[in-house]
């Protein structure tokens, strides 16, 4: 299917595990990023991507790693997750110039 | 750094009720500025943009005009109804990202009942 997909959807990990959310996208987008959605917040920008093999960081990038060996994929790591990381995970794909289309989202709960 | 400040929610509304939700901004230059909307348990979803000064951005019956004289872009709609309830997003990307970064504001809830 074309678009952006995320998964999983949803996600309940242990304190200190490492997790991984992914984002794939089917229009070859340059542009990739990874926001989370908290109360109070709005959404803040984790990492972002201008290419593949081109990262960087965004507002709140502590405890996070991303990669982006391909176009198409842009998984975010956490690699101890905290409770702090609990939110609303959303991949975002755009080119030059045009609107940002978002995935559907990933809810992590760390316990 | 750039910054998007929205008034905040919730809001709640009649049908049929005029609606306006707040939306400044801080930014260099000439920023694009966005109404993203999400319904519940959806993403994100581009309502509406505009680009340059003066610009009014029109969508689904609902308009905001770019003002830069006062930093502003406040969306509205002159009727709203049910479907509309959701959490609205005001959001900026600056003419200084070269990586295309949105910033966004913290977004306003907005209940219609009927």
């Amino acid at each position: 299917d074309a678009g952006i997909t995320q998964s999983p959807r949803y996600k309940i990990t242990e304190t200190g595990r490492q997790v991984t959310l992914m984002c794939h996208q089917t229009w070859s987008h340059s542009y990739m990023f990874w926001y989370r959605q908290d109360l109070g917040h709005g959404l803040r920008l984790i990492y972002y991507s201008a290419a593949a093999d081109i990262t960087d960081k965004g507002e709140v990038p502590d405890g996070y790693v991303v990669s982006r060996s391909k176009t198409e994929n842009f998984p975010l790591t956490l690699e101890s997750a905290t409770r702090s990381q609990t939110s609303v995970y959303f991949c975002a794909s755009s080119e030059s110039g045009s609107e940002a289309f978002f995935g559907q989202g990933t809810r992590l709960t760390v316990v | 750094g750039d910054s998007v400040t929205q008034m905040e929610g919730p809001v709640t509304l009649s049908e049929e009720a005029f609606l306006t939700i707040n939306c400044t901004y801080t930014a260099t230059g000439y920023p694009s500025l966005f109404w993203y909307v999400q319904y519940p348990g959806e993403g994100l979803q581009l309502l509406l943009k505009a680009t340059k000064a003066d610009d009014k951005g029109s969508n689904k019956g609902f308009e905001a005009t770019y003002r830069k004289e006062t930093t502003s872009f406040h969306l509205e709609k002159g009727s709203v109804q049910v479907s509309d309830s959701a959490v609205y997003f005001c959001a900026l990307r600056g003419t200084n990202t070269g990586f295309q970064k949105l910033v966004f504001g913290t977004g306003t809830r907005l209940l219609v009942s009927p």
